[in-house]
């Protein structure tokens, strides 16, 4: 069974730029997550969405959006990219959310970079 | 509020010898906790994890960690240390409880293996 895939592995932007993040789930899996996690501060959570819709985000300001497709893909957006952005930033899915806590598998990251 | 406190920033260990990772934890309901371990340049691949069951739980490569409520904690070991245990170790617990189903981190263990 395929993990969670992330693309691209690597991307360089400049200040002010957009980065277009993506991220393919576990079949089966209908929640996807986004963390940060940047030099000295930690993994850090961004945004949890299910079923396309935006569950929760985390302490981040709006220049950090994303999406959730049909096929439950999503899509992490940055905009106006800052150079504090520069960060491994990682997906996640899990099961359709119920109340007890589903697992949550990663996947190995896309490296931002922003010059 | 959810947290969890990784006790050291690293930890060194010579390879055969027992690995003690130390975790405590603090949360407003019944928590959920895992290890997730990550090597260099790599995404986070999950070793165990508690979800109220029982209290010792055993996860993969040979590591368990014990779930102590009157304590707090959740530390994380593995009787004899092996040299592709070297990484990066991060103790998390999850507020599913409040329907937010997001993970907090660690701020991550750095396990060093001596030959």
């Amino acid at each position: 069974e395929a993990g969670v895939t992330q693309s691209p592995t690597h991307l360089i932007k400049t200040r002010g730029q957009q980065a277009t993040l993506r991220c393919s789930p576990i079949s089966g899996h209908t929640s996807v997550y986004w963390y940060q996690q940047a030099l000295g501060l930690g993994l850090q959570f961004l945004l949890w969405y299910d079923e396309g819709e935006e569950r929760n985000r985390g302490n981040f300001p709006p220049r950090f959006s994303g999406r959730q497709f049909p096929n439950y893909s999503s899509e992490l957006n940055v905009n106006a990219l800052e150079l504090e952005d520069s960060a491994l930033y990682l997906c996640a899915s899990s099961l359709a959310f119920r109340e007890h806590v589903d697992t949550q598998y990663f996947g190995p990251g896309t490296r931002l970079t922003v010059l | 509020a959810q947290s969890v406190t990784q006790l050291d920033s690293h930890v060194s260990v010579s390879e055969g010898t027992p690995v003690l990772l130390r975790c405590n934890y603090s949360s407003s309901y019944s928590p959920s906790l895992f290890w997730y371990v990550q090597h260099p340049n790599k995404g986070l691949q999950l070793l165990l994890k508690y979800t109220s069951a029982a209290t010792l739980v055993k996860g993969i490569n040979g590591f368990e960690a014990e779930f102590k409520k009157s304590e707090t904690s959740f530390h994380l070991t593995k009787p004899s240390a092996h040299m592709s245990d070297a990484a990066e170790y991060f103790c998390v617990v999850s507020d599913g409880g409040t329907g937010a189903n997001n993970l907090f981190f660690g701020t991550g263990t750095r396990l060093t293996v001596i030959p």
